[in-house]
């Protein structure tokens, strides 16, 4: 399995709405990585979690907070949103602290109105 | 100064010829280089990695690797219109932390 699947592929949430979005691997990846991508951006990193526990946090809002209940899994919790957190979400994964490349999941599109 | 720096673009090549796409980073320390494609609406794919100085190639894409000058390029010969994509350079510093470049828009023109 050389999947990163991500779950919902598309999400519309009012401003006021809790939702979470879900990560997984089965590569035996220990990180695990949250970005954020904007159209015709590069995709910017949000969180890192190496070996279930984080460890890195690039000043994020608290709006967004990460999960990472086992080393398979990844979660984005989100609440309170505003519109201009509406972009593609990507989650990653890697082996050997990346030296090798991450494998991204295919997305998820949210859409905050 | 921008940890990774790309020309945005576009860049048009004909059908058949060799796209060149090329990348800078800051970082001496940086240990490992990327490049991804995009499709619009998609996730970055993977097509190369490279630690050391010089070329490594895998099929119809070569990635070259200058530290001293901290130059990465992406040749890709016999460019098919399906090689149309965004390009991502990426820079692995000190591990478990990407730097992406703003991307090369590449369109190959049947």
């Amino acid at each position: 399995d050389t999947e990163v699947t991500q779950t919902p592929k598309h999400l519309v949430m009012g401003m006021t709405n809790k939702k979470s979005l879900k990560c997984e691997q089965h590569m035996g990846h220990r990180a695990m990585y949250w970005y954020k991508q904007k159209a015709k951006k590069p995709p910017e990193l949000m969180f890192v979690y190496s070996y279930e526990k984080l460890s890195i946090n690039e000043s994020v809002p608290s709006r967004f907070s990460p999960e990472c209940p086992n080393s398979s899994l990844l979660n984005l919790h989100l609440h309170a949103l505003q519109p201009e957190d509406s972009a593609l979400y990507l989650c990653a994964s890697s082996q050997n602290r990346g030296f090798d490349g991450y494998t991204f999941g295919s997305g998820t599109r949210l859409t905050v109105v | 100064q921008k940890e990774v720096e790309q020309n945005s673009g576009p860049l048009s090549v004909p059908e058949g010829a060799i796209a060149s796409l090329n990348c800078t980073y800051s970082d001496r320390g940086s240990q490992s280089f990327f490049w991804y494609r995009q499709y619009s609406g998609k996730s970055p794919e993977l097509i190369m990695f490279i630690y050391s100085n010089g070329d490594k190639e895998d099929g119809r894409f070569t990635a070259q690797l200058n530290k001293a000058s901290q130059y990465v390029s992406l040749l890709i010969r016999d460019s098919q219109p399906s090689d149309s994509a965004t390009y991502l350079c990426a820079v692995n510093r000190a591990g478990n932390q990407f730097y992406f470049g703003t991307g090369t828009s590449l369109t190959v023109i049947p």
